[in-house]
């Protein structure tokens, strides 16, 4: 069972444009949430990151929004460039463990 | 943050043999972890490699089929046993590393298994 459902599955955004990806979940006891890129052939590596005391962290072109009452966060990438071009991926855990429920998954194509 | 090696970086492996992974760090890690990475699909949580001792393995998951050992603070291997095609994945070593954070994963770059 999906416990953080991710969408779009693939985003195609003009240099320039805003990327926004955008997450669900449904346990409420879950209180760290964080976003990975993925370039192919390499691991994810830790992006940003939020937790549910505040409703937006900014970290220069790439937000997280979180909406605790909707139980939903979203990244949003500014100024997007091409080598934003990744796979991103939310995910969440529970009592700031490190058992990470991770979506499914972006791949972000940004053309010039 | 650590740096992660793993070997082979991608294989391609017959159906009924096995495989193992292996992870070293460039330095002491506090929790070591194997996820697997299905095409199109989210990372799962294998198992938490535990040093000197056996695994922690996540539910669907069992040790007969991902045999995991930790002999020290940087080295861990997962084995994957008696492979069919429903095996060919990416297997992701992560650590967490002393005073990165709770929750900070870093992650090797993954090996890419097919399995005819």
């Amino acid at each position: 069972q999906q416990q953080v459902k991710q969408s779009p599955q693939s985003l195609i955004v003009q240099k320039g444009g805003i990327s926004i990806i955008n997450c669900a979940y449904e346990n409420t006891a879950f209180d760290y949430f964080p976003w990975y890129q993925q370039f192919p052939g390499k691991g994810p590596a830790l992006l940003i990151a939020i937790r549910p005391d505040v409703s937006e962290k900014k970290e220069g072109r790439f937000t997280i929004s979180f909406n605790k009452s909707a139980k939903q966060f979203s990244l949003h990438i500014m100024d997007s460039q091409p080598g934003d071009s990744a796979t991103y991926f939310c995910a969440a855990s529970m009592n700031s463990g490190y058992a990470l429920n991770f979506g499914k998954g972006t791949s972000l194509l940004v053309t010039p | 943050s650590a740096v992660i090696s793993q070997k082979p970086s991608r294989d391609i492996c017959q159906r009924g043999t096995s495989l193992t992974i292996q992870c070293q760090v460039d330095s002491q890690v506090t929790m070591m972890f194997w996820y697997r990475q299905q095409p199109g699909q989210s990372l799962t949580l294998i198992a938490t490699a535990n040093q000197g001792s056996e695994a922690t393995y996540e539910s669907g998951f069992v040790i007969d089929k991902f045999p995991i050992s930790r002999p020290n603070l940087t080295f861990s291997t997962l084995t994957v046993s008696n492979m069919s095609p429903e095996d060919s994945s990416i297997y992701l070593c992560s650590v967490i590393k002393a005073g990165s954070g709770a929750n900070v994963l870093t992650f090797g770059a993954g090996s890419r298994l097919t399995v005819l």
